[in-house]
């Protein structure tokens, strides 16, 4: 059973560019997050998804953010035009069944750095 | 509101002792799930333990062990015999009826063995 797994572990670009990031989650879990955490911090919530229904957004995403699910399998969460605030781990998360309370499995993150 | 608080920024023990994290939580809820993660030097959280707002019994894995009080709003988690292997920054964090599938997150406690 492999874990979540996201793409690209690693990310650097310049001020203005657009990025995305891939999560594949734990392969039978019907929800998956896309969580924020920067330095000292603990993770923020973005956005969540049901099968390939985003039911939730965070308030803390702008428009320029974006994220798919589109067979509710792997999603995407793009940047458009990144800024220098944008710079930190984007983590996602998965997790199974209608249970308000089931515990979320993480990917080890995909760092962004914006120059 | 939800809100988790961490007060303690950082802990470090020597090896042997024992230990104790704080994690004081806020909720208008009346079901909410109370979670520890573990995020190691690695980067990837895992998911450590669960518990209900119905269900107060202190809990004990291993050399973990959590005290859930209602009545004070804590979920402190304590480690007995510490190891340098328990080095990590640990998160509560806590999921509301009410807030539908946002998870909040304290800011973490970042506990450091010393051998």
């Amino acid at each position: 059973d492999t874990g979540v797994s996201q793409d690209p572990r690693h990310k650097i670009t310049k001020r203005g560019q657009n990025v995305t990031f891939r999560c594949d989650p734990i392969s039978e879990h019907n929800r998956l997050y896309w969580y924020r955490q920067t330095l000292g911090q603990g993770p923020e919530f973005l956005t969540y998804f049901q099968n390939e229904a985003q039911l939730e957004k965070s308030r803390l995403l702008s428009d320029r953010f974006s994220a798919e699910r589109p067979k509710g399998s792997f999603s995407t969460l793009e940047i458009q035009r990144t800024e220098q605030g944008d710079s930190a781990m984007y983590l996602c998360a998965s997790s199974f069944g209608d249970f308000l309370g089931g515990e979320l499995f993480f990917g080890e993150g995909s760092r962004l750095t914006v120059l | 509101a939800q809100k988790v608080t961490q007060a303690q920024t950082e802990i470090s023990v020597v090896e042997k002792e024992d230990v104790t994290l704080d994690c004081v939580y806020e909720t208008r809820d009346t079901t909410y799930y109370l979670f520890w993660y573990k995020q190691p030097p690695s980067g990837e959280l895992v998911f450590l333990i669960r518990r209900n707002s119905f269900d107060e019994q202190n809990e004990i894995s291993g050399r973990y062990s959590w005290n859930f009080q209602k009545s004070t709003s804590s979920f402190n988690f304590t480690i007995t015999a510490s190891q340098v292997v328990d080095s990590a920054v640990y998160f509560c964090a806590l999921s509301g009826w009410n807030t539908g599938n946002q998870f909040y997150f304290g800011t973490g406690t970042s506990l450091t063995v010393i051998p």
